[in-house]
């Protein structure tokens, strides 16, 4: 079955601190791969995705994930954090079979104090 | 483009009333997803549409949920009777085609609160 896991579940860090959310998903085929932001009041917001090439794939607002593929892992960066950034993250999974579900994991709140 | 429009952004029932969500999703959107996002959780896939049939559903508790995709367009979800533990936003999403590298849109979700 396919799952996602996400370790952090609340981080706190102080600003211009580095980022890193991790990210594990269980699935037997080859995946597309996303994170998810939802800020205070908003609605979901794709932050970035991979589908296919440079496992390294940039997004919006400076953030960076890295999908390794031998670990099943998707881990999420940013190398200096800002108080806007204050969210919660969300990964997410759609296996490329006939069903196609997108499968979230259970979020990471992140508070960043200035 | 516009989004994906969710209607009404907030509810609050009497337990074993019945309520109904509606979505409609980004014009073209073949994909249709309801999700279920209680508290501190990650959203939770309810049903899948594909155009006006149903991709999945095994999640969906159907002793009082229901979903339908009239002409493959607008949805809506339904729940009857409501239980307290149904209290959770409602998520609507859309995208383009099943089984090709897409992304998922999403509206701004219907707060259920049951009491």
């Amino acid at each position: 079955a396919q799952s996602v896991s996400q370790h952090n579940h609340h981080v706190i860090l102080s600003e211009a601190a580095s980022l890193e959310l991790g990210c594990n998903y269980s699935y037997g085929g080859t995946v597309n791969l996303f994170w998810y932001v939802q800020y205070p009041g908003q609605h979901l917001q794709l932050l970035l995705k991979y589908f296919s090439g440079d496992p390294l794939v940039k997004g919006i607002k400076g953030f960076e994930a890295e999908f390794i593929k031998s670990k099943f892992s998707f881990n999420l960066r940013k190398p200096s954090v800002q108080w806007s950034d204050t969210a919660e993250y969300f990964c997410a999974v759609n296996g490329r079979g006939a069903t196609n579900k997108l499968i979230f994991g259970t979020g990471t709140l992140l508070a960043v104090q200035p | 483009e516009a989004g994906v429009a969710q209607s009404p952004r907030y509810k609050i029932i009497e337990k074993r009333q019945s309520v109904a969500f509606w979505c409609n999703p980004i014009s073209g959107h073949a994909t249709l997803y309801w999700y279920q996002q209680i508290l501190g959780q990650g959203p939770k896939l309810l049903i899948q549409f594909q155009n006006n049939g149903v991709v999945d559903d095994s999640q969906l508790p159907k002793d009082r949920f229901s979903a339908e995709r009239l002409k493959g367009v607008d949805s809506t979800l339904k729940i009857q009777p409501a239980k307290l533990e149904d209290s959770a936003v409602y998520l609507c999403a859309s995208s383009s085609r099943l089984g090709v590298n897409t992304e998922a849109f999403f509206g701004q979700g219907t707060r259920l609160t049951v009491v």
